[in-house]
């Protein structure tokens, strides 16, 4: 199947700082790219779409400003969350759609654990 | 009304036994359908997909839709330690995927 990677697998940060994480598709090019959030034992909350290029879309509730995502190329898209606070502290994982395989069909990077200090 | 509806388990079953994994929905307007397994700390796999109402088989997994029903199923044969995992039902109309809650599966060797 198609693989996407996500970097890094892990981050700890200090309150009040910014923490990037990529999102990669490695052998297919992803029109759209999704960005969720999972907190233990719940299932997956999408938080924004993108397209390659243009502005993302943020689900109902979810701080644009706070969760800053850009879709630069075909192959990336990065999640770049500001002014980090406890509360952010979660799982990310980030989705690639494509024609891949054959298959129009999503897949998913390994996640990102952050936690805020 | 959730859109996609899915039993959170546990489902607790013996190694080699048959597992069957099911999501109701409510939403007509969905036309694929997957199926992921996620391992803890881990981002969901890709297991099965297909698009229309029927089977489709894949080694030991089958998954199985009835569109007419709004009902979706995987099943697992010679069910392994190994498949232990959540398991995430998944369905699309046009852009957006819709989860359900996850069955989180555990064989005992």
């Amino acid at each position: 199947g198609a693989v996407v990677s996500q970097h890094p697998s892990r981050v700890i940060c200090k309150s009040g700082t910014s923490v990037k994480i990529e999102c990669r598709s490695l052998d297919f090019q992803a029109t759209t790219m999704f960005w969720y959030r999972q907190f233990p034992k719940k299932s997956l909350m999408l938080m924004a779409t993108s397209n390659e290029g243009s502005k993302a879309t943020y689900e109902q509730g979810v701080e644009k400003d706070k969760f800053l995502i850009n879709h630069a190329s075909l192959t990336l898209s990065t999640l770049t969350v500001t002014s980090a606070h406890p509360e952010d502290s979660s799982f990310y994982i980030c989705s690639a759609r494509g024609s891949a395989w054959g298959t129009d069909t999503q897949y998913f990077g390994p996640g990102t654990r952050l936690t805020v200090l | 009304q959730k859109e996609v509806e899915q039993d959170p388990g546990p489902l607790s079953v013996p190694e080699g036994a048959i597992v069957s994994l099911n999501c109701t929905y409510s939403n007509s307007a969905f036309q694929y359908f997957m199926w992921y397994r996620q391992y803890s700390r881990k981002g969901p796999e890709l297991l099965m997909y297909t698009y229309s109402s029927g089977n489709k088989e894949d080694g030991r997994f089958t998954a199985q839709v009835d569109k007419s029903s709004k009902y979706i199923s995987l099943f697992i044969r010679d069910s392994q330690p190994s498949d232990s995992a959540t398991y995430l039902c998944a369905m699309r109309s046009f852009q957006k995927l819709v989860f359900g809650t996850g069955t989180r599966l555990l064989v005992s060797p």
